[in-house]
């Protein structure tokens, strides 16, 4: 079946350690995302990246790096530098020709627990 | 991008209809309306958009104001399964960076 992968589901880190989350799509889509999730709250945008070897900073970048190396994958680092990792964090994607609709596929996420 | 307002909570019976509301009285004439739901501990998932006119799917149908200041997203069935955030976003289509902004949304509870 196509669709996006995250993992693992749950994640625990010491803090000041970096991770990196795994987000792989077998949809083909051109345009990756990174949103972070707190409690109650809503998503907001941690990177994206629209097209291979390109990437731009979303609303809460600092503390995070990303790759895109392939068009499948969009790996998510959270570095020490993150002064509030702990969060749920969800990859999305998409890809152009959608008309207006332009739907956003999401994973089933990654819960980072940093002790 | 518009914002927008959600009540932060409704309860819905079983096989009523559930009516979401969302206010968005800042609206520019080129951004459409958008609903996603996230249940809980999953990734949202898209439900449906529009510009002006009322539109409908398999899953719920939107209803827009005729001055586009507000709308309401109907479930006409509503099921247990349809328990979830339900998050009202207005954008234009291809937005720098393509983003979605969401706000705190509507929890629907829909009870037996």
């Amino acid at each position: 079946d196509g669709g996006i992968t995250q993992s693992p589901k749950y994640l625990f880190r010491k803090e000041g350690q970096n991770v990196t989350l795994s987000c792989e799509q077998n949809l083909n889509h051109d345009a990756m995302y990174w949103y972070r999730q707190d409690p109650g709250q809503g998503l907001r945008l941690i990177y994206y990246s629209q097209i291979v070897n390109d990437f731009q900073k979303g609303d809460i970048a600092e503390g995070y790096s990303v790759s895109r190396e392939k068009k499948e994958s969009f790996p998510l680092t959270v570095t020490s530098a993150q002064k509030n990792p702990t969060a749920f964090y969800l990859c999305a994607s998409s890809k152009p020709g959608q008309g207006a609709r332009n739907e956003q596929f999401f994973g089933p996420g990654t819960r980072l627990t940093v002790l | 991008d518009a914002k927008t307002t959600q009540p932060p909570s409704m309860d819905c019976a079983e096989g009523r209809a559930a009516n979401l509301p969302c206010n968005h009285s800042t609206i520019s004439g080129n951004e459409y309306v958008y609903w996603y739901r996230q249940i809980h501990s999953q990734g949202p998932q898209y439900i449906i958009h529009g510009l002006k006119n009322n539109e409908t799917n398999e899953m719920a149908s939107l209803i827009i104001t005729e001055d586009r200041k507000s709308s309401t997203l109907i479930l006409p069935h509503a099921t247990l399964r349809d328990t979830a955030v339900y998050y009202c976003i207005v954008r234009v289509p291809y937005n720098a960076g393509n983003m979605l902004t969401f706000g705190g949304g509507t929890r629907l509870m829909v009870k037996p």
